[in-house]
């Protein structure tokens, strides 16, 4: 399972900070991804991190994401810096499945972030 | 406005075969496996089709996704209510070096 948890609200300028923890199973071994979903819109995918920490991000969000994983709490945790209202949306955490880097089969809930002063 | 397009709207009444479709580029759809997702409004996406046409296990086999050149589809067939739903397509896209994803399938069971 991956439960995201997240602060719900934040002020436009500041930085956004969401955490997955993964129960059930080990970080160990798998690539994990945040995609991120604006209400009534479509997906977007923001970035990976591999257990090991390799990262690779979207080149459209690189300038002010980072995405960490700490093996030792099974969690992985997204950051987005100097937010606007566009960033508002559903961050999800994903597991990387095969099938390329874009197969994605155990999913959280979701964590609705919302930017507004 | 996505990397990979799909139609906005499709629909079909039960028991009937409905075909989605996916169109990329050469740097995506057309050098990379693609796959789909399925979105029941309010819920997390689901994996439907991996590896452009494998279904992963659970997944019923109305389910069939292809590929031909730059293009993909999702076809469902024997139509069921359950299936209303969003779809979006995924694909690697090796200039952007990142994933790319449809804008996504309104499908309605009419």
């Amino acid at each position: 399972q991956l439960r995201e948890s997240g602060p719900g609200l934040v002020k436009p300028s500041e930085t956004l900070s969401v955490t997955c923890t993964v129960s059930g199973g080990s970080i160990s071994s798998y690539y994990w991804s945040w995609i991120r979903q604006p209400p009534g819109k479509g997906l977007e995918w923001i970035g990976y991190v591999y257990y090991s920490g390799t990262t690779n991000y979207n080149p459209s969000l690189k300038s002010r994401v980072g995405i960490s994983v700490d093996t030792s709490q099974n969690r992985i945790s997204l950051t987005l810096t100097s937010v606007t209202a566009t960033d508002t949306a559903i961050y999800y955490c994903a597991r990387h499945f095969s099938g390329g880097i874009s197969s994605y089969d155990y999913w959280g809930q979701g964590a609705l972030v919302t930017v507004a002063s | 406005q996505s990397v990979l397009t799909q139609p906005p709207s499709a629909s079909g009444t039960p028991g009937q075969t409905v075909t989605i479709s996916c169109s990329g580029s050469s740097s995506n759809i057309g050098s990379n496996p693609v796959n789909w997702y399925q979105q029941v409004p309010g819920t997390a996406p689901k994996l439907l089709i991996y590896s452009t046409t494998h279904r992963p296990s659970g997944v019923p086999d109305r389910f069939s996704g292809s590929k031909s050149g730059t293009s993909a589809s999702l076809a469902i067939s024997g139509l069921q209510s359950e299936d209303e739903a969003d779809y979006y397509c995924a694909a690697k896209d090796d200039d952007l070096n990142g994933v790319v994803f449809g804008g996504g399938t309104k499908l309605t069971v009419l």
